[in-house]
């Protein structure tokens, strides 16, 4: 079982519309976790950390499940610049590092006209 | 602030050579961690370095390679070369042992013919 799962995608989807993410991980002793977006042939960049409080950023909504180690992502009103991979990550503290990032394999988004 | 800064951006180099990656890190960020990213898949954790020493490792062989400088500055470094190291390779630094997120550099492209 790979350690962070994603859904495969693609997701294609009007402007305006409501897209949401999941994501599971298997290592309960994670403990960060973050979704990042990667653009075409970029690096990765920080979208926002995710909290067991659930937490809001404009039109993004982060929520973490630790008992289910379930991660979500909910994008409204998605714009066309919002096309790109969604990357769920967690940071596992294990063998003495600072924090190594998992990335899960990403799930690309396409919005359309 | 200047952020994470990778060079060279393209490579292409030849089965069996050897090549180095150099990152500078942001400014006041003493962890510094490479990542390779295959085609369609998610970033793979290589190793991590935290005040000069390697700090954290993943499962990768050992002609991968590093180092880190006193001021953070680190290098990839990888012996033979083979096809499947052709990958985009990722630096990404961070303070407060990654808690906050990393910042990714643009990453080094490097192709193995």
């Amino acid at each position: 079982r790979k350690e962070v799962e994603q859904d495969p995608g693609p997701f294609n989807v009007p402007e305006g519309a409501t897209v949401a993410f999941n994501c599971t991980y298997s290592n309960s002793a994670s403990q960060s976790f973050f979704w990042y977006r990667q653009d075409c042939r970029k690096e990765p960049k920080l979208l926002m950390s995710v909290y067991s409080s659930g937490n809001e950023d404009g039109r993004f909504t982060a929520q973490l499940n630790r008992a289910s180690q379930y991660i979500s992502l909910l994008i409204r009103d998605s714009k066309l610049s919002d096309s790109a991979t969604y990357l769920c990550v967690v940071t596992s503290f294990d063998g003495g590092s600072q924090g190594n990032l998992i990335f899960g394999k990403g799930t690309k988004l396409s919005v359309k006209p | 602030e200047t952020g994470v800064t990778q060079s060279p951006t393209h490579l292409i180099k030849t089965r069996g050579q050897q090549v180095t990656l150099r990152c500078s890190s942001q400014s006041g960020h003493n962890t510094v961690s490479w990542y390779q990213q295959a085609l369609g898949q998610g970033p793979q954790f290589i190793f991590q370095y935290y005040r000069e020493e390697e700090n954290g490792r993943g499962n990768f062989p050992p002609r991968f390679s590093g180092l880190q400088f006193p001021n953070y500055s680190s290098e990839l470094n990888v012996n033979a070369l083979e096809l499947d190291d052709s990958a985009l390779y990722l630096c990404a630094s961070s303070d407060k042992g990654g808690s906050y997120g990393y910042t990714f550099g643009s990453g080094t492209r490097l192709t193995v013919v």
